[in-house]
């Protein structure tokens, strides 16, 4: 069976550049979340999807951030600008529904300069 | 207070060796308990889930405290691919979305 999908897998930018990340959850997988993780620290959860519905985006910088799933499958993340502080890995993870297992994609390596 | 936090590392410890990790949780409404593994520059995997009454899969052994708030990761006869992050994981509760909550994790370096 086919994982979580994420691309690109590196992206360096400079600060105030656009940039956006994409996700493929597994098929069937109903639930989609993005987390950030900077180094040295766990992954925190920027935003979670039902389907095409937001469940909770209450720590996404919404000033900057902004997500997508449209079709309730593929998923975007995109920053606007992006500062130096969004340097992070972009995980992208998936679950069939509720409390079910979450399944990682290998995760977007952000650099901002 | 940070939701959940655990030990300060590095472990480095010898092929062979016992070793645990420990955690704490602020929510005590939290529903569900996991360790997770991080290789490094890798995504994090479930390792196993945590309940009260204790759990072991085959030299990990996790043991949940809900009256303390504790939940802890024991390796026994640690191996070099033991070698990782560990990542204590909380789900506050059913009515957070599901979401999983991280701590920072703790670096174990399983040495010949």
């Amino acid at each position: 069976e086919a994982g979580v999908a994420q691309s690109p897998r590196y992206k360096i930018i400079e600060k105030r550049q656009s940039v956006a990340f994409w996700c493929n959850p597994i098929s069937g997988h109903a639930t989609l979340y993005w987390y950030q993780q900077i180094l040295g620290q766990g992954p925190k959860l920027l935003i979670q999807f039902q389907n095409n519905g937001v469940v909770d985006d209450s720590q996404l910088p919404k000033d900057r951030f902004s997500a997508e799933r449209l079709k309730g499958v593929d998923s975007t993340l995109k920053i606007q600008p992006a500062k130096l502080e969004d340097s992070a890995v972009y995980l992208c993870a998936s679950s069939l529904g509720g409390p079910d297992t979450q399944y990682f994609g290998p995760g977007t390596r952000l650099t901002v300069l | 207070r940070k939701e959940v936090e655990q030990d300060p590392g590095p472990f480095n410890v010898p092929e062979g060796a016992t070793v645990a990790f420990n955690c704490t949780y602020s929510n005590s409404a939290s529903q569900s308990f996991f360790w997770y593994r991080q290789d490094c520059r890798k995504e994090p995997k479930l390792l196993m889930s945590v309940y009260s009454s204790g759990n072991e899969d085959g030299r990990f052994t996790a043991q949940l405290n809900r009256a303390s708030q504790y939940i802890s990761l024991l390796i026994r006869d640690s191996k070099l691919s033991d070698s990782a992050t560990y990542l204590c994981v909380v789900r506050p509760s059913r009515y957070s979305g599901y979401a999983l909550n991280f701590g920072k994790g703790t670096s174990l370096l399983v040495t010949p």
